[in-house]
């Protein structure tokens, strides 16, 4: 597949155990964000959102904090799995309508 | 519903070369946006496209330009293509508005040679 990202920060995780992902956003009048995963050879993938009136959000075994004083987003995997294994990138979604991504981290499960 | 498809996979071409890339949105959706991705860039917004209308904008030279048509179809095109062009180049749809999820095709890679 294609390289995401060749210097990408690197978090690596047994399997069952919970992994923590973060993200620093940019901008402080960004009202939405989204969190996606990106598969080697795929485009990025929706897992998670939340609104800025919000600073928690749970999915199934994927929970979204955000900390808007200091402009902080969080992505928990809860057991992490094999196939979690992928590149997993928060964005901002600012009132002008833009959205801007992060670098990205990528997340490798060790068995 | 089929998701957001993209075509050609994978295109090479040459130094001075134009290339046109085409993204089907998922139905229904009005908005279309394209990203470039590359290792040391990561992903950068290029330009959206609303009801046959560019929205937003993001900083990329003139060489970039792209179109939507009346069933929200869109294509980009760059023309004298540069090797630092080579890149993923993504598609994302979504129904209207900035505050709603947008939802990626598998983009396209493009290698300059």
């Amino acid at each position: 597949g294609e390289s995401v990202g060749l210097h990408l920060p690197t978090l690596s995780v047994q399997e069952g155990d919970n992994s923590i992902i973060n993200c620093a956003y940019s901008n402080s009048a960004s009202d939405y964000f989204i969190w996606y995963k990106q598969e080697s050879g795929k485009g990025p993938q929706f897992i998670i959102d939340i609104r800025s009136n919000m600073d928690k959000r749970q999915g199934q075994r994927v929970t979204v904090l955000l900390n808007k004083t200091v402009k902080h987003l969080s992505l928990q995997i809860a057991a992490t799995q094999p196939g979690d294994s992928a590149v997993y990138f928060c964005a901002e979604i600012s009132p002008a309508s833009k959205l801007t991504f992060g670098t990205g981290t990528r997340l490798q499960v060790t068995l | 519903k089929a998701g957001v498809t993209q075509t050609p996979r994978y295109l090479i071409k040459t130094r001075g070369q134009q290339v046109t890339l085409s993204c089907s949105p998922i139905s229904g959706h009005r908005s279309v946006s394209w990203y470039q991705q590359t290792p040391g860039q990561g992903l950068q917004f290029l330009f959206e496209y609303f009801s046959e209308t560019q929205r937003n904008k993001g900083n990329f030279p003139g060489r970039f330009s792209g179109r939507q048509f009346s069933n929200s179809r869109s294509e980009m095109n760059v023309s004298t293509l540069e090797l630092g062009d080579s890149a993923l180049y993504l598609c994302a749809s979504m129904v209207a508005t900035s505050s709603e999820t947008q939802y990626f095709g598998p983009g396209t890679r493009l290698l300059v040679l």
